[in-house]
């Protein structure tokens, strides 16, 4: 069965960082482009950042550029997003998902066919 | 950056009603548009990739229309499963998001 499971949410006071990780696992992994979204509480949708199959592709939204660092272990099936400067707005639940099939080449921009359940990050003092 | 505007943002409606959704881009993204179904608690599932065509396991009663800046997704007769959030994405450059539109019952 093909599963993201991420991790690494949690409380973090502003100024903060954190890494949080995303597990894959049903499916050859190193064939998919991956992305980061996040959804604030009772909030909609925000794409945060995209990563290709190999890594060496990166975008990130405006939002968070300069701040989040997206990268990818093929041997592990594994993607991660560490974020430094945390601020309250930064609070939300991050999604890692998959990018359509291509076969391992470049679809980006992507749309989504496999989505995690999601980890909260809470930036609080 | 291409804005999505959704409308509306919430629609009532009855079980066995025909339904339509609307997502307006800021400028042409020509195909590249998805659809969203997500229930609460529970991350978004694809309905609809590349305007039109129906992700696998999909049912028949949702379908997608539109090119260029405007594009709609219709469920033909609303089933109570069907209650939910729905977003439009365009892929055309970068990503973004719709801002939602929830479903619920009448």
């Amino acid at each position: 069965e093909v599963s993201l499971v991420e991790s690494g949410g949690g409380l973090v006071q502003p100024g903060g960082s954190l890494r949080l990780s995303c597990a894959a696992s049903g499916f050859s992994f190193s064939y998919y482009e991956m992305a980061w979204v996040r959804q604030a509480p009772g909030k909609g949708l925000e794409w945060l950042s995209y990563i290709s199959v190999s890594g060496r592709t990166i975008h990130y939204a405006d939002s968070v550029k300069g701040r989040v660092t997206i990268s990818r272990d093929n041997a592990k099936k594994s993607v991660y997003l560490e974020m430094n400067s945390l601020t309250a707005e930064d609070t939300a639940l991050y999604y890692c998902a998959r990018g359509e099939d291509c076969s391992g080449e470049s679809c980006y921009p992507n749309w989504f066919d496999t989505w995690g359940q999601g980890t909260l990050v809470t930036v609080s003092s | 950056d291409i804005q999505m505007t959704q409308s509306p943002s919430t629609l009532s409606a009855s079980v066995g009603d025909r339904v339509t959704i609307t997502c307006r881009a800021s400028q042409s993204i020509d195909s590249w548009l998805a659809w969203y179904q997500q229930k609460p608690g529970k991350a978004p599932k694809i309905l609809i990739y590349k305007a039109s065509i129906l992700e696998s396991g999909v049912p028949l009663r949702f379908s997608g229309t539109g090119y260029g800046t405007e594009f709609s997704l219709t469920i033909s007769s609303l089933q109570p499963d069907d209650f939910a959030t729905y977003y439009c994405q365009q892929y055309r450059t970068y990503s973004a998001f719709g801002q939602g539109t929830r479903l619920e019952i009448k």
